[in-house]
């Protein structure tokens, strides 16, 4: 199967704008996804087909693709956006299956 | 706003069996595919397996295909996942996930039920 990397850690200091890069062959092709997921929850989808983002998710959140690489963005990030941020697509060897990224640690300074 | 609860998680030994559901609730379940993801302790996100809204059309990660069997009945809301031959690296949180408008990702994530797997 394909692999998304992604870094393993971002920091920011609040107000400040995040970026979390997603690479893969596979983006080239296929959509990118992102969740957003905070300790002993449940995944929350919060950026879909590259860029467009589900009701109810704050404008500050956005998402771009170009070639291979994803990239989600947090515009004046705020205390409580820290969390672990996937991506995910589908898989570019295998038909009708998915795979996700290692995970990005966001952490607010 | 969709509804996902999943059971059935528990201890089991290596080579044992368990069956996971997952009841839906607030949207037309027999009108969407459904996935199952896991998530070992610590770890990042693995996709396990998806059934599309026939039922026929299924598909699953290597690492679990021949072993773990997903099936869906619509006429309950009921998603399943049979684990047979379970594995020490089996051991994760398994979420059921609602397909968003295309099968390819995951609209919404049940609250996740653990499965442990050691003697």
């Amino acid at each position: 199967s394909s692999e998304l990397t992604q870094p393993p850690s971002v920091s920011v200091s609040p107000g400040q704008t995040a970026r979390i890069t997603c690479s893969a062959d596979a983006l080239s092709k296929h959509f990118a996804y992102w969740y957003q997921q905070k300790p002993g929850q449940a995944p929350l989808l919060i950026i879909f087909k590259d860029s467009e983002r589900p009701s109810g998710i704050p404008e500050r959140f956005s998402g771009s693709s170009s070639g291979t690489t994803a990239t989600l963005t947090i515009s004046g990030v705020q205390a409580e956006d820290e969390a672990d941020y996937y991506c995910q697509s589908a898989d570019s060897s295998e038909t009708d299956h998915v795979t996700f990224g290692g995970g990005t640690k966001l952490t607010v300074l | 706003q969709v509804h996902l609860v999943e059971s059935g998680g528990g201890v089991v030994q290596p080579g044992g069996s368990l069956r996971l559901s997952c009841v839906a609730s607030r949207f037309p379940f027999s009108g969407y595919g459904m996935h199952w993801v896991r998530q070992a302790p610590g770890k990042g996100l693995e996709w396990v397996a998806f059934i599309g809204f026939d039922v026929n059309n299924k598909e699953y990660a290597d690492s679990v295909k021949g072993r773990f069997t997903i099936s869906r009945d619509n006429s309950k809301n009921t998603l399943f996942l049979q684990m047979n031959s379970l594995r020490p690296e089996d051991t994760a949180v398994y979420y059921c996930a609602k397909a968003g408008t295309t099968w390819d990702y995951f609209d919404s994530w049940g609250q996740g039920t653990l499965v442990t797997v050691s003697s």
